[in-house]
């Protein structure tokens, strides 16, 4: 298994401000992904972070609205942009080994803008 | 559209009860289904992934069961404990490699 760890745990933004958010994971893992969960929702994947290259986005999500880097094995974030208070919502990094294979899922960031 | 339904939304029961809780799923390009406990401030955490049509799996008081033909999956709790509250997600993947999650059963157990 591994341990994943997120930062910030919460944050309260302002409308039209950028958050970034940092999954760090205590091995190298081959597939690492970014979630949403809104209010009242279910889990909804926003895209799979690819390392060295571009991630590879979910119907619904953009590259312009949710940037995301993978410099390394171990590391990844994920940028709210221009936030409104529509994404308001829980976000979770989780990695796996294959695609169907249980994933770890980190601790979660809530973020709450106003 | 492929949509993962979880039922009861939520559900409450005094401590020692056993309850049961349904993910219904789409029955073709079936891949693997994924139970995930999620307890307040904490990670998600595997439960079972479950593969074969009449798998069964347990660990400890929990088992879940699988019927790929007719999309549908069950989880039980035997004698339910407080720090079995919790929301349970069940998660699909099809053979696209893409995992679908269901919006979750909150269980409440009252000492």
């Amino acid at each position: 298994s591994a341990v994943i760890s997120q930062k910030p745990s919460r944050d309260i933004c302002q409308r039209g401000t950028s958050l970034t958010i940092q999954c760090q994971v205590d091995s190298q893992v081959t597939m690492m992904f970014w979630y949403r969960q809104q209010p009242g929702q279910s889990l909804t994947l926003i895209a799979t972070a690819n390392q060295g290259s571009e991630a590879t986005y979910e119907s619904g999500f953009v590259i312009d609205k949710f940037p995301i880097s993978r410099p390394n094995l171990t590391f990844s974030t994920l940028t709210v942009s221009n936030m409104s208070p529509e994404d308001s919502s829980i976000y979770l990094c989780s990695v796996s080994e294959n695609p169907y294979n249980e994933q770890f899922f980190g601790p979660g960031t809530r973020l709450t803008v106003l | 559209i492929l949509n993962v339904e979880q039922s009861p939304q939520s559900l409450h029961v005094q401590e020692g009860d056993s309850t049961n809780f349904t993910c219904s799923f789409p029955s073709s390009n079936f891949y693997a289904l994924h139970w995930y406990r999620w307890e307040t401030a904490k990670s998600p955490e595997a439960l079972f992934v479950m593969t074969l049509n009449g798998d069964e799996k347990k660990k400890g008081r929990i088992s879940a069961t699988l019927n790929t033909k007719e999309g549908y999956s069950y989880l039980y709790i035997k004698g339910s404990q407080p720090e079995d509250s919790a929301t349970y997600l069940c998660a699909f993947y099809n053979q696209g490699g893409k995992l679908i999650f269901g919006q979750g059963t909150e269980l409440s157990v009252k000492p």
